[in-house]
């Protein structure tokens, strides 16, 4: 299987505090994207990292790559009670153009 | 409005009835793919379509068939449901090449008994 891993697969915080989630993949990538869940629902595309960039931000989330380690990290910073859901990585492979998503982190807030 | 639409949302079947779940997106997108997601395993892709007429197996074909004779459809077919087929279902497309994201279906949610 290309799917790739995510840890921890589910993590609890309180509301203000930061959540950092890891992925880890297998093959060299184009890039590697980060997507959220709510509850059963569809898949809802956040942000996009390409693999020649080694971090990148957008509002409260900041992601990191890592193409010597494949690896990557999702940090949410001053998280909030509606960041409750699931946080998957997806890698675009080099070649397959093709993605995989990785396992999933399950992030709750408390309020 | 930009979306993926599947049908149906909950279904519930008998064993060895065939049936078939719709895809379609409204973006002219080449790509299209369908994921089952099951609890612990994430998402695991079933098949996937580069183009019209072209499409490939993913991790877990088995048990699936699908067809792309139309740009904008991508129908999930099982012939023979079994219970192991019970799942959360869903539709994916995007652009083709390397720095596009995926849009998602609300998902299907499929129970086999």
């Amino acid at each position: 299987s290309q799917q790739g891993e995510e840890d921890p697969q589910a993590l609890s915080i309180q509301e203000g505090e930061n959540a950092t989630m890891n992925c880890s993949y297998k093959t060299s990538i184009n890039n590697l994207q980060w997507y959220r869940q709510n509850s059963g629902r569809g898949l809802v595309h956040l942000i996009l990292i390409r693999s020649n960039e080694r971090e990148k931000h957008s509002g409260r989330l900041r992601v990191t790559l890592d193409t010597s380690k494949k690896s990557s990290s999702l940090l949410i910073t001053a998280s909030r009670a509606a960041d409750t859901a699931s946080y998957f990585c997806a890698t675009d492979e080099t070649g397959a153009n093709n993605l995989f998503f990785g396992t999933g982190t399950r992030l709750t807030v408390i309020p | 409005e930009a979306q993926v639409t599947q049908n149906p949302r909950y279904l519930i079947t008998v064993t060895g009835k065939k049936l078939t779940v719709t895809c379609s997106q409204n973006m002219n997108h080449e790509y299209m793919s369908w994921y089952r997601q099951d609890p612990g395993l994430g998402l695991r892709q079933i098949y996937y379509s580069m183009n019209v007429e072209v499409t490939d197996k993913g991790d877990v074909p088995e048990g699936y068939k699908v067809s792309r004779k139309e740009k904008r459809n991508f129908p999930l077919i099982l012939e023979s449901p079994s219970p192991n087929q019970t799942s959360l279902y869903f539709c994916a497309s995007k652009e083709q090449g390397a720095r596009t994201e995926a849009f998602f279906g609300q998902g299907t949610r499929l129970t086999v008994v």
